[in-house]
């Protein structure tokens, strides 16, 4: 067990909608990221928080957004979903920079 | 853009046997390195890293070699288990701000009883 807890485990949702994902990252970690894993992509760096802030933005849509809270919990909102939005979305947690990145087990997003 | 690794090909041991798995990275800046491993319906775990000033690092069965001449990386597992089996991922820091990583498209390893 990482430690770092994602929920839901799954979702299914239709095209157009809007959804969150959350996630709950190691204690004492204050940095947080999400990833994209598809089958053609692979896993794709999305965004990274650090202590509430935005540290460091990938490939992420415009129609996606996150935050990371104060008790350095994190959302990823995903709107407008298309189906090519179906994927793993990883959340991941670290102590610092240059440190291990620990995951999540994901949420499987659905969209049909 | 520059990646490390986009293949996802597959390699088959025999039990007990070792297993290599390699890693081509583009940017000569990365400075950190790290193996992760994934089994089915699980998240990417975390197995051992290593800096670029050093060439190599040996953890518990499994041993991570850095050539920074030729960019290269490979995840050697002693006496490799059918728990072993798994997709392998390495993953670099090109330093960048913050701590992005970016992933190779993975090795599965099957091992064989």
């Amino acid at each position: 067990d990482s430690g770092v807890t994602q929920t839901p485990k799954h979702l299914i949702t239709a095209t157009g909608q809007r959804v969150t994902l959350r996630c709950s990252p190691r204690s004492g970690d204050l940095s947080v990221y999400w990833y994209q894993q598809s089958l053609d992509q692979g896993l794709q760096f999305l965004i990274q928080y650090y202590n509430g802030e935005e540290r460091a933005k990938g490939n992420i849509l415009e129609r996606f957004s996150a935050q990371q809270f104060p008790d350095l919990h994190s959302e990823l909102n995903l709107s407008s979903l298309e189906l090519g939005d179906s994927a793993l979305y990883f959340c991941a947690s670290s102590v610092g920079e240059n440190s291990p990145l620990h995951f999540g087990n994901g949420t499987r997003l659905t969209v049909t | 853009g520059e990646s490390v690794g986009l293949h996802l090909p597959t390699l088959s041991v025999q039990e007990g046997d070792n297993s290599i798995i390699n890693c081509a990275y583009s940017n000569s800046a990365s400075d950190y390195f790290i193996w992760y491993k994934q089994e089915s319906g699980k998240g990417p775990q975390f197995i051992i890293d290593i800096r670029s000033n050093m060439d190599k690092r040996q953890g518990q069965r499994v041993t991570v070699l850095l050539n920074k001449t030729v960019k290269h990386l490979s995840l050697q597992i002693a006496a490799t288990q059918p728990g072993d089996s798994a997709v392998y991922f390495c993953a670099e820091n090109r330093n960048n701000a913050g701590n992005m990583l970016t992933f190779g498209g993975g090795t599965r390893l099957m091992v064989k009883p």
